[in-house]
């Protein structure tokens, strides 16, 4: 099974601060990775998908990058509207999702 | 434009079966290669996904390695419904759990249910 962890846990940053979250894989996933934000209550919403494809209605404040074992996410401006939970989730070897990363306004 | 919407109990007790249905809309089950499978997360904690399906053939169904001897994914096309049945509840299985579309394997989730919080304690 292809493991995933992400880093950091939790990242408190200031609104207009560029944010960027790291996912790593156990091993190669090539670019079968999707990003997901999850809102308090609410199921995750597809934001990226093949490690950097933005998906339709998203925001271009996200990016993501990466291939192979290391991914990144980014938010270039941090909104408050964008307080959620991110997920990193490979989907080479059937789904599986790293440990999510909280991101709060300082 | 595709929405599921997930079902089942509350509550459960220690050793039930739970048993889940995700009411799937704005799509054909018996089109090829519409799948729909279950995610669950336990409170505070991260997503999980349990398994899969894009017909009734065996071969066409997957299950999470840890549950595969507790879970059953099936489906019915004339109601437009899966159903995912896991035996043997305990309260480590306390979570919310999602009805996800699969579009083919090597793709990430575009819709989801909403869904529904199960509860196990006696």
């Amino acid at each position: 099974d292809t493991q995933m962890t992400q880093s950091p846990s939790t990242l408190s940053a200031s609104v207009g601060d560029r944010v960027t979250i790291t996912c790593r894989a156990s091993q190669s996933v090539n670019r079968w990775l999707a990003w997901y934000q999850q809102k308090p209550g609410k199921a995750p919403k597809l934001l990226i998908y093949e490690a950097s494809n933005l998906e339709t209605g998203v925001s271009s404040r996200f990016s993501g990058s990466g291939s192979g074992t290391e991914f990144t996410l980014a938010i270039s401006s941090l909104q408050s509207d964008d307080i959620a939970t991110y997920y990193c989730q490979q989907y080479n070897d059937f789904w599986t999702f790293g440990q999510g990363t909280k991101v709060e306004i300082k | 434009q595709v929405t599921l919407k997930e079902s089942g109990p509350v509550l459960v007790k220690p050793t039930e079966t739970l048993t889940l249905t995700c009411t799937v809309s704005g799509l054909s089950l018996t089109n090829t290669r519409v799948g729909v499978g279950w995610i669950r997360q336990p409170p505070g904690k991260a997503l999980e996904w349990l398994a899969h399906l894009f017909s009734e053939e065996e071969k066409e169904k997957s299950y999470i390695t840890s549950l595969r001897n507790r879970l059953t994914i099936s489906r019915d096309t004339s109601t437009g419904q899966v159903v995912l049945t896991m035996s043997n509840m305990e309260p480590g299985d306390t979570g919310t759990y999602y009805c996800v579309r699969v579009r083919d394997i090597l793709e990430p989730f575009d819709s989801w249910g909403q869904g529904t919080l199960v509860t196990v304690s006696s």
